[in-house]
């Protein structure tokens, strides 16, 4: 019972490399979401998609692009990454209700 | 002024005590509401969800929902220590199958 998986858990970039995180769910779920979390600011919506096929941007997309591979995976990728996408990421999927993965923890320097 | 606030704490309370986390709303229109209980660095669990005025009632969890006030909270009776995370009020807005957050209410509960 796997439910929501991402990887990696810790990255580390440099300013302006490129990176893809992954999120894989095994729920047969519809909607896919990934969100990041940074102090005091709470869990923002980064981009989600409500079925295989279809995203939507959430409330911070810039610098993030995704693809809904197929109704498992929702990837989300950083082109050029920046200082400020420092934070930890998370991937969820539901039905009603939220699964989150576990988390990856971003560090850009 | 933001669509789901809390306040961020810390709440403390003793070994025992009752809990009470509180949320409120800015959409009138919401539909569903959740609390998400997160400790320090791990993902955030649904402990929670109620979506009819009243009061629901889960072992020592009790969540709390006012439609009219926009208002939902989260009692927690006999608190344990290791009930001392963060507590996230997420409400689902009409018309659409989003969360959005508030920003957390961190609970201590000291022995």
């Amino acid at each position: 019972n796997a439910g929501v998986t991402q990887t990696p858990k810790f990255q580390v970039l440099k300013t302006g490399q490129s990176m893809t995180l992954q999120c894989a769910q095994d729920m047969n779920h519809n909607s896919m979401y990934w969100y990041r979390q940074d102090p005091g600011m709470g869990l923002r919506l980064i981009y989600y998609s409500a079925s295989e096929g279809t995203t939507d941007k959430g409330e911070v997309p810039n610098g993030y692009n995704v693809s809904r591979l197929n109704k498992r995976e929702f990837s989300l990728r950083l082109e050029s990454a920046a200082p400020s996408q420092t934070s930890v990421y998370f991937c969820a999927s539901s039905e009603w209700g939220y699964t989150f993965g576990s988390g990856t923890r971003l560090t850009v320097v | 002024q933001k669509e789901v606030e809390q306040n961020s704490g810390p709440l403390s309370v003793p070994e025992g005590a009752i809990a009470s986390l509180n949320c409120t709303y800015s959409d009138r229109g919401s539909q569903s509401f959740f609390w998400y209980r997160q400790y320090s660095g791990k993902s955030p669990e649904l402990i929670m969800f109620i979506y009819s005025n009243g009061d629901k009632e889960d072992g020592r969890f009790t969540a709390q929902l006012n439609k009219a006030s926009q208002y939902v909270s989260l009692l927690i009776r006999d608190s344990q220590p290791s009930d001392s995370a963060t507590y996230l009020c997420a409400v689902n807005p009409r018309n659409t199958d989003k969360l959005i957050f508030g920003t957390g209410t961190r609970l201590q509960v000291f022995p």
